[in-house]
């Protein structure tokens, strides 16, 4: 069965240092996309970074990285220089490819709530 | 503002009642998506609409339903609400995969 594990309930970390969340997850699939989400207090899901199961690199979007380490199926989000906005519960999700195209239905992991402090 | 609009953006019932979700997705984008977010389940997907026809079906309720129409907008239809059913309600739109979903900001469900 596909899923996803997040094994941090909640994380807190000093402002302005790096943090990691962890992200696993379980897929026979060969061609997956895995992605993080942010949703601060005021409910709403905020788009941070996104890596495709094929993509080399690791992906970057300005504070944000993503370690993809595809042999231990881990997707785990790395936040540089951490701000107090950041403070908020961040989802992993994953995207299996589906029967027929523009099928991108997610499963999404049970969140890391993320704290950080002045 | 996302660019996915989502009415009403908080809602108070009472059980057994009926209520109607609305959502506008991202101007071009063809797929929504509709989702559950609960205490206990987490977010969970329950539907796919891709230009007006659905296109995947998850968790959803058989007195869950949901249409898009030709504009590409889309309601969920919820009936014979329980006090479980509370929750907060997303929609979401794509043109790919590569961007990632767009979600609206939620209609927050309260049935007393």
């Amino acid at each position: 069965a596909q899923k996803i594990t997040q094994t941090q309930p909640g994380m807190f970390v000093q402002e302005k240092e790096a943090v990691t969340l962890d992200c696993t997850y379980d897929t026979s699939d060969q061609s997956y996309g895995l992605f993080w989400y942010k949703q601060p207090s005021s409910g709403e899901m905020i788009f941070l970074i996104y890596q495709g199961s094929y993509d080399e690199q690791n992906a970057t979007e300005g504070r944000y990285s993503l370690n993809f380490q595809k042999a231990r199926k881990s997707a785990n989000l790395v936040i540089s220089a951490s701000q107090l906005g950041d403070s908020a519960m961040y989802f992993c999700a994953m995207s299996p490819r589906g029967a027929t195209s523009g099928t991108y239905k997610y499963i999404f992991g049970t969140g890391t709530r993320l704290k950080v402090l002045a | 503002d996302s660019g996915v609009t989502q009415t009403p953006k908080h809602l108070i019932t009472a059980t057994g009642q009926r209520v109607t979700l609305r959502c506008s997705p991202r101007s071009g984008d063809l797929s929504v998506y509709w989702y559950q977010q609960s205490l206990d389940q987490g977010l969970q997907f329950l539907i796919q609409y891709y230009n007006g026809e659905e296109r995947a079906k998850g968790n959803i309720l058989e007195r869950f339903s949901a249409q898009q129409f030709p504009d590409l907008h889309s309601e969920l239809n919820l009936s014979s609400l329980e006090l479980g059913d509370s929750a907060l309600y997303f929609c979401a739109s794509s043109v790919g995969q590569g961007t990632g979903y767009t979600f609206g900001s939620g209609t927050r469900l309260t049935v007393v």
